[in-house]
C-alpha cells in the first residue's frame, strides 16, 4: 500500500522558535490536510494543502503562524511559527489517494514539544 | 453543541464479547460518515467507512448508520485485546473537511 511518511517523527524546540514539518506521499494524491491534536484532544483540522496555490485555514488558524506550501502532488510542509508551549501537539498529514470522495488516511505524526 | 459527540469512555468490555461505540452529529446534511482506530502514541487508522442508512460488515467490525437519528454505532465481534485503542468517530462536512468527535477509549479486559 502507498505510503505516508512524516518528518520529523518528534522534535523538542525552545519558545519563539519555528519548526517545519514534512509530508512526504510515494504517489500523486488529490488532497493533502495538515491536522492538530493537542494532549489528550480529538484531531482537529489546521487547513487544506493546495497545489501551487495557498492553504484554505480552518477557523483560528492563520497563515502566519503556520505556513503551509504544496509545491507537488505528493508534497507538503507545515511551519509552526513563534513557537510556544500551547503549541505542543501532534501534528499530523492526511491525504486522499485518488477519488475525492474516498476517505482520509494519516502519516505517522510529529509529536512536538515547546520548552 | 458538539458538532460530533462520542462518550470518552473509557469502555471496558471482556474478551470475546461485542464492544458497541456511539456516535452522535448535529449536520444532517452529513453524507459520509467514518471510524478510526488510534493506539495510543501512534496515528488514527482508518476501519470503516459508511455512506447509507442500515449496516455494514468488514470481518468482526459493523458499522450502523441511522441518517433519520443522526447516530452513527461501531460493533466490535469477538473482542480481542488488541482491540484495546481509542475509537474516533468522523463526519465528513463540505467536499473533504473531516470533523472528528472526541473518541472513545476502549479496553478489552483478558
Amino acid at each position: 500500500s502507498a505510503v505516508i511518511s512524516q518528518k520529523p517523527s518528534r522534535d523538542i524546540c525552545q519558545r519563539g522558535t519555528s519548526l517545519t514539518i514534512q509530508c512526504q506521499v510515494d504517489s500523486q494524491v488529490t488532497m493533502m490536510f495538515w491536522y492538530r491534536q493537542q494532549p489528550g484532544q480529538s484531531l482537529t483540522l489546521i487547513a487544506t494543502a493546495n497545489q501551487g496555490s495557498e492553504a484554505t485555514y480552518e477557523s483560528g488558524f492563520v497563515i502566519d503562524k503556520f505556513p503551509i506550501s504544496r509545491p507537488n502532488l505528493t508534497f507538503s510542509t507545515l511551519t509552526v511559527s513563534n513557537m510556544s508551549p500551547e503549541d505542543s501537539s501532534i501534528y499530523l498529514c492526511s491525504v486522499v489517494w485518488e477519488n475525492p470522495n474516498q476517505p482520509q488516511h494519516f502519516g505517522d505524526g510529529t509529536r512536538l514539544s515547546i520548552l | 453543541q458538539k458538532e460530533v459527540e462520542q462518550n470518552s469512555g473509557p469502555l471496558s468490555v471482556p474478551e470475546g464479547a461485542i464492544a458497541s461505540l456511539n456516535c452522535t452529529y448535529s449536520d444532517r446534511v452529513s453524507q459520509s460518515f467514518f471510524w478510526y482506530r488510534q493506539y495510543s502514541g501512534k496515528s488514527p487508522e482508518l476501519i470503516m467507512s459508511i455512506y447509507s442508512n442500515g449496516d455494514k460488515e468488514d470481518g468482526r467490525f459493523t458499522a450502523q448508520l441511522n441518517k433519520a437519528s443522526q447516530y452513527v454505532s461501531l460493533l466490535i465481534r469477538d473482542s480481542q485485546p488488541s482491540d484495546s485503542a481509542t475509537y474516533l468517530c468522523a463526519v465528513k462536512k463540505g467536499a473533504q473537511k473531516l470533523v472528528f468527535g472526541q473518541g472513545t477509549r476502549l479496553t478489552i479486559n483478558p
